[in-house]
């Protein structure tokens, strides 16, 4: 089965309002973590990645935390835009990336209400 | 630098046909990765191929499905005697260096069996 899941399939937020999509995944020997949005058509755009020695990372509008403990990431979007609209994906890999194969997780679709 | 470049964008096919897909890297791109995307889920990693070589094959179906990427020309995806669970979007990734590092994905091609 998945090893990479997520919690809510969809996800309405008014603009301005702060998004936080949620991820679980079942490999401990996960190391490595990126989140990638993906607007229809389009194949996935990198937003932000964190490595399992980290527990939070930031970057434009943008944060990651991850909470090994219980196997969780959640991506958090300040001031949602409507353009923030699009399916956000989870993707985990294990072993530092040597292969460089990503196991998806299936998607959380962000709407943005104007 | 025109990024990942896959076409056609669309291909539509009759069961029994063959369908072929390209992928073009970054250039400096030496690394190249197929996934597929069913609707409605995550991209799931078909193979891992260098230049003239296979690096891990473990997520392409046992038969009908090959991919190569030669010295010269672009990498393909290669999928004979195509059904109608073959629909799905197949999309390419290119790195320079087998890492995560500048992992940039195509905007995928859309194949639907008819």
């Amino acid at each position: 089965g998945e090893s990479v899941g997520l919690h809510l399939p969809t996800l309405s937020v008014q603009e301005g309002d702060n998004s936080i999509i949620n991820c679980a995944y079942s490999n401990s020997a996960s190391d490595y973590f990126i989140w990638y949005k993906q607007e229809s058509g389009k194949g996935p755009q990198f937003i932000i990645d964190i490595r399992s020695n980290m527990d939070k990372r930031q970057g434009q509008r943008v944060t990651v935390l991850l909470n090994k403990t219980v196997k969780h990431l959640s991506l958090q979007i300040a001031a949602t835009q409507p353009g923030d609209s699009a399916v956000y994906f989870c993707a985990e890999i294990e072993d530092g990336g040597s292969q460089g194969n990503l196991i998806f997780g299936k998607g959380t679709k962000l709407s943005v209400k104007p | 630098n025109a990024g990942v470049m896959q076409n056609p964008r669309h291909l539509v096919r009759r069961r029994g046909q063959e369908a072929r897909l390209r992928c073009s890297p970054m250039k400096g791109h030496s690394h190249v990765y197929w996934y597929r995307q069913l609707p409605e889920e995550g991209l799931k990693f078909m193979v891992y191929l260098q230049k003239e070589n296979i690096i891990d094959e473990s997520g392409m179906p046992k038969e009908r499905f090959s991919a190569e990427f030669p010295k010269e020309g672009p990498s393909i995806l290669r999928i004979q005697q195509v059904v109608r669970g073959d629909s799905a979007a197949y999309f390419c990734a290119s790195s320079p260096m087998g890492r995560l590092y500048g992992y940039t994905f195509g905007s995928g091609t859309r194949l639907t069996v008819v």
